[in-house]
């Protein structure tokens, strides 16, 4: 099965600087990969996913994700934090299910990203 | 204005109660989702629907049940069985790709529901 981690529980940074939440997968064939954000008692937004042969894929409210296939990772950036991105990012990817008909998406546990004034 | 509906917000349930959770959607999607978040667990599936009339469970699918007999909806309903049913409940559609499955979720806005 397909399944994705996110190593940092929880990520501080402050306002104007680069952020970086981290994401690393494991994936037989093609990763289909996907970045949500989460605010307090909303659904989760969908901000980015993976194209086939682009490392850097740029997405909604600035943030941009960089793709590594040596390094099985596909981490979230932005190269400059606002308040208002504090919230918490889900990473997650296409996963066959059973019988390769079924299609869902797996997602990490979550990362909490705090931007400080 | 497209989206995904979920109601209620907020659903309280007495002990030995089933609940329905409801589900609409008018993006016209053909794959629906109900999924469960609990506090530094993340999402986890309980059920899916690739079309209308089929439906797979996921990986917590005891004491849950879906229907699906219309594209638009996708009701969930809570039994007695479900042992510890309080969570945030999120409903998302996507669209079916068999082939390239790099069609994103759209989500709802969540359920909360609560055991009294």
């Amino acid at each position: 099965a397909q399944s994705v981690a996110q190593p940092e529980d929880q990520v501080n940074v402050a306002e104007g600087n680069p952020l970086t939440v981290k994401c690393t997968y494991s994936v037989s064939g093609n990763p289909y990969l996907f970045w949500y954000v989460q605010y307090p008692n909303r659904g989760l937004q969908f901000l980015l996913k993976y194209i086939t042969g682009d490392n850097l894929v740029k997405g909604s409210y600035g943030f941009e994700a960089e793709f590594n296939k040596s390094q099985t990772s596909f981490h979230l950036k932005k190269p400059s934090a606002l308040v208002s991105d504090s919230a918490l990012y889900f990473c997650a990817v296409r996963d066959f299910h059973r019988d390769n008909y079924g299609q869902n998406f797996v997602f990490g546990p979550g990362t909490r990203l705090s931007v400080l004034p | 204005d497209g989206g995904i509906t979920q109601s209620p917000k907020y659903l309280f349930r007495k002990e030995g109660q089933n609940v329905t959770l409801s589900c609409e959607q008018n993006l016209n999607h053909d794959a629906m989702y109900w999924y469960r978040q609990d506090p530094g667990q993340g999402l986890r599936l309980i059920y899916y629907s690739q079309i209308v009339n089929d439906f797979q469970k996921g990986d917590i699918a005891e004491g849950y049940s879906v229907s699906r007999e219309k594209k638009e909806s996708f009701p969930l309903t809570v039994t007695s069985a479900q042992k510890n049913p309080t969570a945030f409940y999120l409903c998302a559609s996507s669209i079916f790709q068999p082939i390239t499955m790099n069609t994103e979720a759209f989500f709802g806005q969540g359920t909360r529901l609560t055991v009294v």
